[in-house]
């Protein structure tokens, strides 16, 4: 199947520096690609949709300021928490949608553990 | 998309089969099952997808009623490597460009 990586796998950083995540599909274009959220013992919540070359769009109580998301290529995009605070602390996975062929559907990355102390 | 339901946990020894239901009786016409699972620390690995017709891959099977309003996955013989998360996702079919929603899924032990 379609491989999406993530970098880094966890990261730790102190409150109020901020903190990129690149999410990348290895072998095929993502023209859209998502950003989702998951708390200890809860279910993934997405967080922004991106396309490349356009602004992304989130879902609603998101701040957009403070989830800066850039997608700037069809295999590239970036996530940085800016500002972050202890209640950043997540599981934050990236996903990428494949079109057309065997590859159709959206493809997962092994996700960021982000830990704000 | 429409609403579906999955028992919050499950139980399996390892080696039987493990069958995961799901309710989905709003489905729509155009709407498939998609079925997907999340070990943890992990992202979510696709499993299979189906319409109307019983799908099978190397990973498990689909059965879908006749009715569409639900379905059962089945891992034919579990091991302990099949613990996870399990959802069941309904919706058009994935290149619309929308992203898949989760709901609370099924929580599969596999005991030895």
């Amino acid at each position: 199947g379609a491989v999406v990586s993530q970098h880094p796998s966890w990261v730790i950083c102190k409150s109020g520096t901020s903190v990129k995540i690149e999410c990348r599909s290895l072998d095929f274009q993502a023209t859209t690609m998502f950003w989702y959220r998951q708390f200890p013992k809860q279910s993934l919540m997405l967080m922004a949709t991106s396309n490349e070359g356009s602004k992304a769009t989130y879902e609603q109580g998101v701040e957009k300021d403070k989830f800066l998301i850039n997608h700037a290529s069809l295999t590239l995009s970036t996530l940085t928490v800016t500002s972050a605070h202890p209640e950043d602390s997540s599981f934050y996975i990236c996903s990428a949608r494949a079109s057309g062929g065997t590859r159709s559907g959206q493809f997962f990355g092994p996700g960021t553990r982000l830990t704000v102390l | 998309d429409a609403k579906t339901t999955q028992p919050p946990s499950m139980d399996c020894a390892e080696g039987r089969a493990a069958n995961l239901p799901c309710n989905h009786s709003t489905i729509s016409g155009n709407e498939y099952v998609y079925w997907y699972r999340q070990i943890h620390s992990q992202g979510p690995q696709y499993i299979i997808h189906g319409l109307k017709n019983n799908e099978t891959n190397e990973m498990a099977s689909l059965i879908i009623t006749e009715d569409r309003k639900s379905s059962t996955l089945i891992l034919p013989h579990a091991t302990l490597r099949d613990t996870a998360v399990y959802y069941c996702i309904v919706r058009v079919r994935s290149n619309s460009g929308y992203a898949l929603n989760f709901g609370k899924g099924t929580s599969l032990l596999v005991t030895p």
